[in-house]
């Protein structure tokens, strides 16, 4: 079984702060990877996508992938309000048709 | 953008009966599943489809089954409504290496 490690939090980080989302996987040969925003009682939304390692930046979002460590990150800078939700890695299976293993998540926090 | 919808965003339903929940996406996508999401469990996978007349089980197939007549639409059945079903029901697509796009989910609850 792939498995896919997230603090699960409460993470609390004050208005206009950097939140830092962490994630782990176990599958070395895993290529791609995702980051997903839940609000509550909503379904997840795809923010982030990242393939390469390094950073990619997109708005107030940056992924971060470290292949060699299995390791991806979500850093949100200026952090808002409307940030506060659960937030989920997701990892692409390489096997078949990409099937992707999610972790349980990260809820977020941010004070005004 | 591609999009999934649900046909119901709240079901109560009662012990015993039969539940349809219906998924349909508008890219044609090859991949559809479903999923449950219940408070500190996270996302579970209970069917997945490859293509029209397929499915493969999840990790959490009991008491679930799935039927896909049309490459668009991927429906979840529950066969006998139990309350340990009581859940929020998310269906997802995706094509290849892209991401999965969710629909707005189900909140089903069995009485």
């Amino acid at each position: 079984q792939k498995e896919v490690e997230q603090n699960s939090g409460p993470l609390s980080v004050p208005e206009g702060a950097i939140a830092s989302l962490n994630c782990t996987y176990s599958d070395r040969v895993s290529q791609s990877f995702f980051w997903y925003r839940q609000y509550s009682g909503k379904s997840p939304e795809l923010i982030m996508s990242i393939y390469s390692n390094g950073d990619k930046e997109d708005g107030r979002f940056t992924a971060q992938l470290n292949k060699a460590s299995q390791y991806v990150s979500l850093l949100i800078r200026d952090s808002q309000p409307s940030d506060s939700a659960t937030y989920l890695c997701a990892v692409a299976d390489q096997t078949g048709a990409n099937n992707l293993f999610f972790g349980t998540g990260t809820r977020l926090t941010v004070i005004p | 953008d591609v999009k999934v919808t649900q046909s119901s965003r709240y079901l109560v339903k009662r012990t015993g009966e039969k539940v349809f929940l219906e998924c349909v996406q508008d890219m044609d996508h090859e991949n559809m599943f479903w999923y449950r999401q219940d408070p500190g469990l996270g996302l579970r996978l209970i069917y997945f489809s490859y293509d029209v007349k397929m499915k493969e089980k999840g990790d959490i197939p009991e008491g679930y089954s799935v039927s896909r007549e049309k490459k668009e639409r991927f429906s979840l059945i529950l066969e006998s409504a139990s309350t340990n079903q009581t859940s929020m029901y998310l269906c997802a697509s995706h094509q290849s290496n892209y991401g999965y796009t969710f629909g707005s989910g189900t909140r089903l609850t069995v009485v």
